[in-house]
């Protein structure tokens, strides 16, 4: 199964500070027709996962234009432009080039 | 709107089958390109894909687990049931089911509010 490994584990950000987080890839995600299938989802507590970002950088409905997603191949990153309240919890990459799918370990935001 | 529920039994006992019945509304298993995905998440711990059925009929499980997972569908009942067989203490999570469409990369774009299941004698 295809290994992505998300660092940090956590961070705590001052609100309206930026926060970035990486996901790596034991393989590339990028298909010969140039898709690459990698996905953010933030976890509020006691919330189901959301989907934030999808192929890398395409926002999902809805959410915030201060998400932005960025990377190929192997090495991406999920950055928050300026951190607000509701922005805590746990955000996962997730691969979707090869089945089974595999997610990241899970980073955990909190507020300073 | 598109809308997930995770239906089943919060208490099994080790070795039983548990069953979860995925009950969605506003798309549907017979349009191509749309999927159902099977996710779990231990008591602390990362979410862990399980399964994946699509509309045309395709099956794909996790590697660690596909000797113990069916997943089968029921377009009519817009339904989409997982099975486990051999339960043990360690699959005691939160499983959850959420919709997995080629739009967004097949990526799950809506989850249900999960289900938590406890296996324990």
């Amino acid at each position: 199964d295809l290994v992505l490994t998300q660092t940090p584990l956590s961070l705590s950000v001052t609100p309206g500070q930026p926060a970035s987080i990486s996901c790596k890839s034991a393989q590339s995600l990028q298909q010969s027709d140039g898709k690459t299938f990698l996905y953010w989802f933030l976890q509020r507590p006691g919330q189901s996962p959301q989907l934030l970002m999808f192929e890398v950088s395409r926002r999902f409905s809805g959410v915030p234009d201060r998400f932005s997603g960025s990377g190929s191949g192997t090495d991406f990153t999920l950055k928050i432009s300026r951190v607000e309240a509701e922005d805590v919890g746990f955000y996962y990459c997730m691969q979707g080039i090869q089945l089974p799918y595999t997610f990241g370990q899970g980073t955990k935001l909190e507020i300073k | 709107q598109v809308a997930l529920r995770e239906s089943g039994p919060a208490l099994v006992k080790p070795t039983q089958t548990l069953t979860l019945t995925c009950t969605f509304s506003g798309f549907s298993l017979t349009t191509r390109g749309m999927c159902v995905s099977w996710i779990r998440q231990p008591p602390g711990k990362a979410l862990e894909w399980l399964a994946r059925i699509d509309w045309d009929d395709a099956e794909y499980y996790s590697t660690s687990l596909k000797p113990r997972l069916t997943i089968s569908k029921d377009t009519s009942k817009n339904q989409v049931v997982l099975t486990m067989t051999n339960m043990d203490p360690v699959d005691t999570a939160i499983y959850f089911c959420a919709r997995t469409a080629e739009a967004v990369h097949y990526a799950m774009d809506v989850w249900g509010q999960g289900t938590t299941v406890t296996v324990s004698s």
